[in-house]
């Protein structure tokens, strides 16, 4: 079946340190949106993406979409602690249907 | 703009039991989907509802029903309660089915559901 996986599951950084969350989907994309989770919360959409090697900023977030639309990334420069949570990224498929694939997740934890 | 609500935020359940959780969604809202998630995992997409019609479903047995009413808000509807059921459900709304481009889809904080 159609898969969204994120690597890395966990990451650690110091606070000013960069990071980055991969997500890879088995199959190509209509659009792709980024969702943070705090602990205990709900998830809270950032953003979506939908042309291929489209690149969005946000403040110190930047998020790409690959050109085969299978891939993006979120990239968090000069971590803060409150950037803590996961962060999952959502897939719809181009097969037609209206569902969002979420990907397995990557927790950031940032050490002050 | 009151966001998305959901009831009730607990609930326990015995195995075999049924359960209805409801959603209120955002005002301007006709999109609901519905989402489970597991402990440490990401959210497992249930089935969507656009103007009180399913759109979409994903990988559930049938025993997971929905409602959608003419006020857009939602009820999930999961029968023979199984352990396995144990799982935070979320419901998102938006106001159209691919989700809004700005403001993508807006979850309410789910109700979390422990079966015995």
């Amino acid at each position: 079946g159609q898969q969204v996986m994120q690597i890395p599951q966990y990451q650690h950084v110091q606070e000013g340190e960069d990071f980055t969350t991969y997500c890879n989907s088995s199959t190509t994309l209509s659009n792709i949106q980024w969702y943070k989770q705090r602990p205990g919360g709900h998830p809270v959409f950032l953003i979506q993406l939908v042309k291929s090697g489209e690149v969005k900023k946000q403040k110190r977030l930047t998020f790409q979409f690959g050109e085969a639309k299978k891939n993006s990334s979120l990239h968090i420069t000069a971590t803060q602690t409150t950037d803590v949570g996961t962060y999952f990224c959502a897939g719809r498929p181009t097969s037609g249907t209206y569902k969002y694939i979420f990907g397995t997740g990557t927790r950031l934890k940032v050490l002050a | 703009e009151t966001g998305v609500t959901q009831s009730p935020t607990h609930l326990i359940k015995t195995r075999g039991q049924q359960v209805t959780l409801r959603c209120s969604s955002q005002s301007g809202h006709n999109t609901v989907s519905w989402y489970q998630q597991a402990l440490g995992q990401g959210p497992q997409f249930i089935f969507q509802y656009y103007r009180e019609e399913e759109n979409g479903r994903g990988n559930f047995p049938p025993r997971f029903s929905g409602l959608q009413f003419p006020n857009y808000s939602s009820e999930l509807n999961v029968n023979a309660l199984e352990l396995d059921d144990s799982a935070l459900y979320l419901c998102a709304s938006s106001d159209r089915t691919g989700g809004n481009r700005i403001y993508g889809y807006t979850f309410g904080s789910g109700t979390r559901l422990t079966v015995v």
